[in-house]
């Protein structure tokens, strides 16, 4: 099965900060790879496919790249909305696998 | 606008069975692929199975593959989670997504196994 180590698991962060959630695959997922944003009691909402793309409504802050099998989400310019949790998830093959997620929370 | 409503979760004690349903609407459900994942308390997420279009192939992860199936019935654009032999760690929220990049997901249904 192909791991997805996510980093860091906690980021603490303050409004208007540049902030990068990696993720590593254990094998070549290409660019088969996507992050969510959950927010409490909320269902994950997806924020970019294809590891670059920008999904439907997800403001321009938000980008996705890659680096051999290193996979980043940033945003650029911290907002209050954008407290939650991220995940990454490798569509390469099944099994389908999550990153362990990354809490980013205001310092 | 896409939609996809579940039901059928509840409290049911290990070893019994569960069958949760996803209705969706606002797209034409037969041309795509769907899938559940699934989140325990205070967890990340985890894939729990994908069906083909037809319905003709089917994929699960090792933690309920023989255990749990999926299936649909693209006249009544419904999916299903039929899980079997249920134990303490399936307790979670399951969220029906349609299986295009996860574009789309419903608002999650909870799943207790206790007794």
């Amino acid at each position: 099965d192909i791991q997805m180590t996510q980093s860091p698991s906690s980021l603490p962060a303050s409004l208007g900060d540049r902030v990068t959630i990696t993720c590593r695959a254990s094998q070549d997922i290409g660019n088969y790879l996507r992050w969510f944003q959950q927010k409490p009691g909320k269902s994950p909402r997806l924020m970019i496919y294809g590891a670059t793309n920008l999904a439907a409504g997800v403001p321009s802050r938000f980008s996705g790249s890659r680096s051999g099998s290193d996979y980043s989400l940033t945003i650029s310019s911290l907002e209050s909305e954008d407290m939650a949790d991220y995940y990454c998830l490798q569509s390469k093959e099944s099994p389908y696998t999550f990153g362990a997620g990354t809490k980013l929370e205001l310092k | 606008e896409v939609q996809l409503v579940e039901s059928g979760g509840g409290l049911v004690q290990p070893g019994r069975s569960l069958k949760l349903s996803c209705a969706a609407s606002g797209f034409t459900f037969s041309n795509y692929y769907m899938a559940w994942v699934r989140q325990a308390p205070k967890k990340g997420l985890e894939w729990v199975a994908t069906i083909s279009t037809s319905g003709s192939r089917t994929y699960y992860p090792d933690s309920v593959k023989g255990r749990f199936t999926i299936s649909r019935d693209n006249a009544k654009s419904s999916l299903y989670l039929q899980m079997n032999s249920l134990k303490s760690e399936d307790t979670a929220t399951y969220y029906c997504a349609r299986d295009h990049g996860f574009d789309y997901w419903g608002q999650g249904v909870m799943v207790t196994v206790s007794s």
